[in-house]
Parts: structure tokens; C-alpha cells; sequence
């Protein structure tokens, strides 16, 4: 199957600095990716809709300030958590599909951020 | 009301139990659907799709009830290695890509 690659699969980092998160497609091209967030125990939340070429678009309630997405190429979404505070430590995923609609998510390996 | 809910679970078994997890969603237009698993600390993977024909693989059973909107996964001769959080998966097929996750259902196996 496809392959969804994420960069780094964890950090840890001290308040107030920022972590760049990368999303590659390995051998598709993927026009948007998905990023979510999940906190222990609780599903994975959608955060934003990373769009090659274009803005991100941001679910509600997700600050676009503080969680800087960039999706230069048909196979790389990066996700860069500004400013980091320990609320902010989660497990960020990352997903692409093959085509619209109907086809299943791939998703990235995870990674987990700690914020000391 | 969310748009994919399932049961809260967690649902504590032997081995060699069948279970039964549900889901249900809101938008009747939802074009396909998916269970997936989720392993602590892991990323989500497939399980299976989910048909309206029902579809069967191995142990586990996926069925689709689109009157009732309703999608249904049996996992039957229960094993250590099944516990894991299962996950119901909704895409709206509005046309665009976004993923409708339900909160997933924790399966633990016991022997």
C-alpha cells in the first residue's frame, strides 16, 4: 500500500520554542494531507487540511498562528507548533490519500511531542 | 451530535469470545466507511472496509446498514494479540478528502 512517512517519530522540546513536524508521500503524490492531533486515551482530532500550493484550512477551534502549516510540494506537508507550551504535548499524525472522497487514509508513523 | 459515534467501550473479553462493536454516523450521505486499529502509541492502520454487501475476513466481520446508518464490526475466536482500540471511519464523499474518525472502542483481551 501507500506509504506515509513522518519526521521526527518524537521530541522533546523545552516551552516556548517552536517543532517543525514533517509529512511525506513516498511513492504517491498527494495534493492534501491531514493533520490531527490525539491526546491519551481520546480519538484523533482533525486539526487542519494541509493543501499543496495553497493555505491550510483549519478546523475550529485549531489556532492557524500557532500551528504553522506549509505544503510546498505534491509530497511533503510540514507542521510547525510555535511557541510550544506543555499543553501543546500530544501524539501529531499526519495522513494522504489517494484520491478523493471514497479511498482509504494512510497515515504517517506519529509523533509524539513533549514540552518541558 | 457527533457525526461518528460509537460504543464507549472498553470491552474486557476472554479469549475465544466474539464481540461486537457499533458505529453510527450522521451524514446519510457518507460514501464509505472503514474500520481501522490503533495500537497504543501507534498510528491508525486498516482493518478492513466496510461494504453494504457485508464483507468477512478471516475472523472479523464488517457490515453496513445504510437505512439505519449504521456499520457494525464482529471479531469472533477472540486472541491476546485482537486488544487494540478500534476505530470507525466515515469519508462523507462530499467530493473532497476530509475523514470523519469516530472516538474508537478499546478492546482488551484477557486469557
Amino acid at each position: 500500500g501507500a506509504v506515509v512517512s513522518q519526521h521526527p517519530s518524537w521530541v522533546i522540546c523545552k516551552s516556548g520554542t517552536s517543532v517543525k513536524i514533517e509529512c511525506r508521500s513516498l511513492d504517491f503524490q498527494a495534493t492534501t494531507m491531514f493533520w490531527y492531533r490525539q491526546f491519551p486515551k481520546q480519538s484523533l482530532m482533525l486539526m487542519a487540511t494541509s493543501n499543496e500550493g495553497s493555505k491550510a484550512t483549519y478546523e475550529q477551534g485549531v489556532e492557524k498562528d500557532k500551528f504553522l502549516i506549509n505544503h510546498a510540494s505534491l509530497t511533503l506537508s510540514t507542521l510547525t507548533v510555535t511557541s510550544a507550551h506543555p499543553e501543546d504535548s500530544s501524539f501529531y499524525i499526519c495522513s494522504a490519500k489517494l484520491g478523493a472522497g471514497v479511498s482509504e487514509a494512510f497515515f504517517g508513523q506519529g509523533t509524539r511531542l513533549t514540552v518541558v | 451530535r457527533k457525526e461518528v459515534e460509537q460504543d464507549p467501550g472498553p470491552f474486557n473479553v476472554p479469549e475465544g469470545a466474539t464481540v461486537a462493536f457499533n458505529c453510527t454516523y450522521s451524514n446519510s450521505a457518507s460514501q464509505s466507511f472503514f474500520w481501522y486499529r490503533q495500537d497504543c502509541r501507534k498510528e491508525p492502520k486498516l482493518l478492513m472496509s466496510v461494504y453494504s454487501s457485508g464483507n468477512e475476513d478471516g475472523r472479523f466481520t464488517a457490515q453496513l446498514n445504510r437505512a439505519s446508518q449504521y456499520i457494525s464490526l464482529l471479531i469472533r475466536d477472540s486472541k491476546l494479540s485482537d486488544s487494540a482500540t478500534y476505530l470507525c471511519v466515515v469519508n462523507p464523499g462530499t467530493g473532497g478528502f476530509k475523514t470523519i474518525f469516530g472516538a474508537g472502542t478499546r478492546l482488551f483481551v484477557k486469557a
